[in-house]
Order: C-alpha cells, then sequence, then structure tokens
C-alpha cells in the first residue's frame, strides 16, 4: 500500500540551530514533492516544490532534497527562529487530481 | 488578490443532523480540493473538483458529497452527522488543471458533532 512517512510527530530544537525533518514513501512515483507548513487552527501554507529531476532546492532559510532512488525527500531549517516552531507537512501526488500528505512533524525551536 | 474563503469558520451541530460548507477559490482558480484533517487521521483527502466536474474522492463513505458551481466555487456537504464527523474540513484552491499542483488552503471550518 502507499504510505508517506514523516521521521518523528515532534522535534525540539534550540534557536539557531538546523533543523532537518524526513519525508520517507512506499508505493509512489511522484512527479514531485511539496513541503507546507501549518500553524495550529490554520490551513497549510505552502513552502517550497521540488521536482523529481531536482536533487536540491533553496527558500531564504529552507533547504529541500529529494532523492528518488531512496524515496526520501528531507526538509532542512537552517539558523531555526522561535517562529519557525509550526508542523511542517510533506504532500506528493499519488495519481491524477489528488496530493497526499503526510502526518507532519511538529518543530518547537527553543529561544 | 484574495486569498481562499470558507465560510462558516466554525460550527456546532448534533448527531444525525446535516450540514453544508462552503469554499470560494481564489480568482481564476478553477480547481478546488476538499480535505478532512483530524489529530489522529492528519489530513485526509475527500475530493477534488475541476470545471464543476468531480475528478478524484478519497476513501469516505457516500455521507460526504461536494458539488462545484460555474463560478468555481465548491460546497461539500455531509449528511447524518456522526461524533467522529468532528475535524477541521480545508478547502484548498489550485492554479493548474492537474489538482496535484500547489494547493493554497483557506482558514478551514472547525466542526464539532455533539
Amino acid at each position: 500500500s502507499q504510505k508517506i512517512e514523516q521521521n518523528s510527530e515532534a522535534l525540539n530544537i534550540q534557536e539557531g540551530k538546523t533543523a532537518t525533518l524526513t519525508c520517507n514513501y512506499t508505493n509512489y512515483s511522484p512527479a514531485y514533492l511539496q513541503w507546507y507548513r501549518q500553524d495550529p487552527g490554520r490551513g497549510p501554507v505552502f513552502l517550497l516544490l521540488i521536482r523529481e529531476n531536482e536533487k536540491e532546492k533553496r527558500k531564504e532559510r529552507l533547504k529541500v532534497t529529494f532523492d528518488t532512488t531512496l524515496k526520501q525527500s528531507l526538509f532542512h531549517i537552517t539558523a531555526s527562529q522561535p517562529a519557525d516552531s509550526a508542523t511542517y507537512l510533506c504532500a506528493l501526488n499519488s495519481n491524477d487530481y489528488k496530493l497526499s500528505f503526510g502526518a507532519g512533524t511538529t518543530v518547537t525551536v527553543r529561544a | 488578490k484574495a486569498g481562499v474563503t470558507q465560510t462558516p469558520r466554525y460550527l456546532i451541530k448534533t448527531r444525525g443532523q446535516q450540514v453544508t460548507l462552503s469554499c470560494s477559490p481564489i480568482s481564476g482558480h478553477r480547481s478546488v480540493s476538499w480535505y478532512q484533517q483530524t489529530p489522529g487521521q492528519g489530513l485526509q483527502f475527500l475530493f477534488e473538483y475541476f470545471s464543476e466536474t468531480q475528478r478524484n474522492k478519497g476513501n469516505f463513505p457516500g455521507r460526504f458529497s461536494g458539488r462545484q458551481f460555474s463560478n468555481s466555487r465548491s460546497e461539500m456537504n455531509v449528511s447524518t452527522l456522526e461524533l467522529g464527523d468532528s475535524a477541521l474540513y480545508l478547502c484548498a484552491s489550485i492554479r493548474g488543471t492537474s489538482g496535484r499542483e500547489t494547493q493554497y488552503f483557506g482558514p478551514g471550518t472547525r466542526l464539532l458533532v455533539l
């Protein structure tokens, strides 16, 4: 069966450190993979999209890698700040017209 | 450009009742997806509409239904509500045509079934 697994439910890190989140998938052949941020009580907000032929993508302090051989994406937040505290979701297409989401990893950045 | 709007934002219903939720996508977006989010199950896909046609449906019972109008606004309906239907219902507006592109989410409707 198809599965999307994000490494852990929660990640606590010190301000200034790098947070690394993992997204592993099985039985998918996604054309691209996306990362979203969700704050409590709000809808997810799109952060980054990486295509299957791209190895790495960056946006400000965010970096995403995509390894289709390992079936894994890594999401990095460098120089983390307390404002980065949120739940981060990875998402990928399972078939036409549908995006499937992982359960998310909640990041807490301590000042 | 205005974002995705969902109404109502909060709703309290009792078991057995039915509910209709509304979503207005970003102007120019023709695809809308609906999701149910609960602490235990995460974000689960309900259905996706494009040009008034449902193109994909998730694994939910027939009590969950939806539709899309010619102006791309969408509604979803849940009949015979159960306690387990308590959740955050999210609508996402998609600019492209495949339904798999970047999704722009609304604030959600928080439904509580008593």
